[in-house]
This record gives structure tokens, C-alpha cells and sequence, in this order.
């Protein structure tokens, strides 16, 4: 099955510097690649994806990149903010199996806590 | 929020009960599923439906079950043979069609006494 790598476990930035999250996958037929944010106690929230046919997809200051051929994926913030503090996670999802039973299946990283210093 | 509720919101369990975690969707989503968060771990899979009477195990399935009897509910029970059941439960639902994000319920955080 997929296997999700993410890097670093923590990541500790000043404000308005920018901070940079990896993820690496193991299925190359993995189409689907969505970034969420948890914050304490909070559910994840959907913050930015991207699709194998796209390198990069851009959203005001949060941006995602996708390496097809390395099989990695980055999640970059740039102008970094307190209320960006949360932990994130990365996730990819493969396509459909023959008997449609793992649609929509995500493996998720085991994410990133991110702490913005004032 | 709104839209995928979970309750209760904490769950306190004696060792040997069996307890069930409600999840219930308004989205008219098809699937449903069901993931474990404990820290430095990510999320996990433990179940998933998509379609009425129907689920499929997922990474952690072992001391679970699930009912999928409508669409919109998804209960989840952990059961006395689960052996470290204490940890935050996360119930999430999607369309299969159309966008297919994964939306969240806010969860319940099970302790074991």
C-alpha cells in the first residue's frame, strides 16, 4: 500500500519568514495530494492540494509543489504568521482499484508541528 | 463548522466496555470513514464506507467495527479486544464525485480509565 513520508516533525520559524514542509510517497499511481492544518484540539481543515497533472498550484501566500518523478511533494508558507502555528499534514491519495473499493482512500504523513515566533 | 457532527466530544471508558462513537453527515456525502490521530502518528485509518451497507477495513481495523445502515451515519464501536483504545477518533466524509475533499467532524477524545 502507499506510505507517506513527512519531514521535519517540527519546524520552528520567525515571523514573516517563510517555512517549508516535504513529503515523500512510494505509489507512483497516486493522483491526489491534499495539505491539511489542525490546530489545537481543532478538526484538519483542507488548506491546499494539488493533482498529478499540475507541478504547482499557488494560494495567496501558501503554495504546493509536486514532484511526479521523484515522487515528492512540498507545502511552502510564506510570510509566516502566529496564527499559521498549528500542526500539518500532508496526504496522498491513490486512484481507484479494480473493485472501486479503495476510492477516495488517503494515507496521510505523520506531520509537521509548526510553531510561528512573534 | 457544521456539516459532519461527532459526539460526545469526550469519552471516558472502564477496561473490558465496548463503546460506540456516533458520526452523522448532512452533506449527502457517499463515503465515510473513520481515522485514529495519536500524536507523532498522523492520522490512521481504521474504517470506510462508500455506500449504504457496505465498508471496507483500513490500516487499523483490528478491534472495530462500523455499521453503514444510512447515508448519513457512521457509527464506529471499540470494542474490549481494541488494546490501547485511548486516543482523539476522527470521523471524515466526501463525495466521490465532483471536488472529493475529505471534510472533518470535530472529534472525540477517548480515554481509557
Amino acid at each position: 500500500g502507499e506510505n507517506v513520508e513527512q519531514h521535519p516533525s517540527t519546524l520552528s520559524v520567525q515571523e514573516g519568514d517563510s517555512a517549508v514542509i516535504k513529503c515523500t510517497y512510494s505509489d507512483s499511481a497516486s493522483n491526489y495530494f491534499p495539505w491539511y492544518k489542525q490546530e489545537l484540539g481543532k478538526r484538519p481543515q483542507l488548506i491546499i492540494d494539488i493533482r498529478s497533472n499540475v507541478g504547482e498550484k499557488k494560494d495567496q501566500r501558501i503554495a504546493v509543489t509536486l514532484n511526479k518523478t521523484a515522487k515528492h511533494f512540498s507545502l511552502h508558507i510564506t510570510e509566516t504568521q502566529p496564527e499559521d502555528s498549528a500542526v500539518y499534514f500532508c496526504a496522498a491519495r491513490g486512484p481507484p482499484n479494480a473493485g472501486g473499493t479503495s476510492y477516495g482512500k488517503l494515507t496521510f504523513g505523520q506531520g509537521t508541528i509548526l510553531t510561528v515566533h512573534p | 463548522d457544521g456539516g459532519i457532527t461527532q459526539s460526545p466530544k469526550y469519552l471516558f471508558r472502564k477496561e473490558g466496555q465496548n463503546v460506540t462513537l456516533s458520526c452523522e453527515q448532512n452533506l449527502n456525502h457517499d463515503a465515510m470513514y473513520w481515522y485514529r490521530q495519536d500524536p507523532g502518528q498522523g492520522l490512521r485509518l481504521i474504517y470506510y464506507s462508500q455506500i449504504v451497507n457496505d465498508f471496507q477495513k483500513g490500516d487499523i481495523a483490528e478491534g472495530y467495527s462500523v455499521s453503514r445502515e444510512k447515508k448519513e451515519s457512521f457509527p464506529l464501536t471499540v470494542t474490549s479486544a481494541q488494546k490501547n483504545p485511548t486516543a482523539f477518533y476522527l470521523c471524515a466524509s466526501m463525495n466521490l464525485a465532483g471536488v472529493q475533499e475529505q471534510f472533518f467532524g470535530p472529534g472525540t477524545r477517548l480515554t481509557v480509565l
